[in-house]
């Protein structure tokens, strides 16, 4: 089973719109993290938010905000009034607990456009 | 603070050559791991490693090996290259645990194998 989904291969939103990309994952962990990172063209991983999975609060960076559903097991990253620097591919990861490896899982990715 | 280091960072070899893509981290980092990235595919964890003389496979290991004889460098060996190993490959590491670790990445070694 894939540890991480990313279900939106391409994503369009109008710039200063706000956009969500959705991540669900798959762990038997109690404790795990989760992570967004964002590929711009040239090619570099750029880490923009962590949620914990016991923390209580949405984790919120500037602009950048997860939607953190346990139960659900998803973790949606919302991107607020997009710029059209936010064109990129968009990763979701998830870090499983130390008993299980502490590894890193990433998703297939969404690549989101944003049209002026 | 260099972070991650990869090279090289383009590199066109032929069918049946060997190669060792280099990666060395200044962060004392425990943690360090290659993925390779393939259109669609996202990013599948080749190897990693939790410290200094241990390693472990990941998703797609064949035809790849490598070593951490050092916390600062881990080294991906191509023993015989395929044209299936065509790729960009990605070093990065981090401190261990759980919290915020946050996977810090290399620039990325674009292969192409004929």
């Amino acid at each position: 089973a894939q540890k991480i989904t990313q279900t939106q291969p391409g994503m369009f939103v109008q710039e200063k719109e706000a956009v969500t990309l959705d991540c669900t994952y798959d762990t038997s962990d109690q404790s795990y993290g989760l992570f967004w990172y964002k590929q711009p063209s040239s090619g570099e991983m750029i880490f923009l938010i962590y949620q914990g999975s016991y923390d209580e609060q949405n984790a919120t960076e500037g602009r950048y905000s997860l939607n953190f559903q346990k139960a659900r097991k998803s973790a949606n990253l919302v991107i607020s009034a997009s710029q059209l620097g936010d064109s990129a591919m968009y990763f979701c990861a998830m870090r499983e607990g130390l008993l299980t490896g502490n590894q890193f899982y990433f998703g297939t990715g969404t690549s989101l456009t944003v049209i002026p | 603070n260099a972070g991650v280091t990869q090279t090289p960072k383009f590199q066109v070899l032929k069918t049946g050559q060997s190669m060792t893509l280099q990666c060395a981290q200044d962060m004392n980092h425990e943690y360090m791991s290659w993925y390779r990235q393939d259109p669609g595919m996202g990013l599948r964890l080749i190897h990693y490693s939790v410290g200094a003389g241990i390693t472990d496979q990941g998703e797609v290991p064949n035809g790849y090996n490598v070593s951490r004889s050092t916390t600062e460098d881990f080294p991906l060996r191509l023993l015989s290259a395929a044209p299936s190993q065509t790729s960009v490959y990605f070093c990065a590491s981090s401190d261990r645990g759980s919290g915020a670790n946050v996977l810090t990445f290399g620039a990325g070694s674009r292969l192409t194998v004929l």
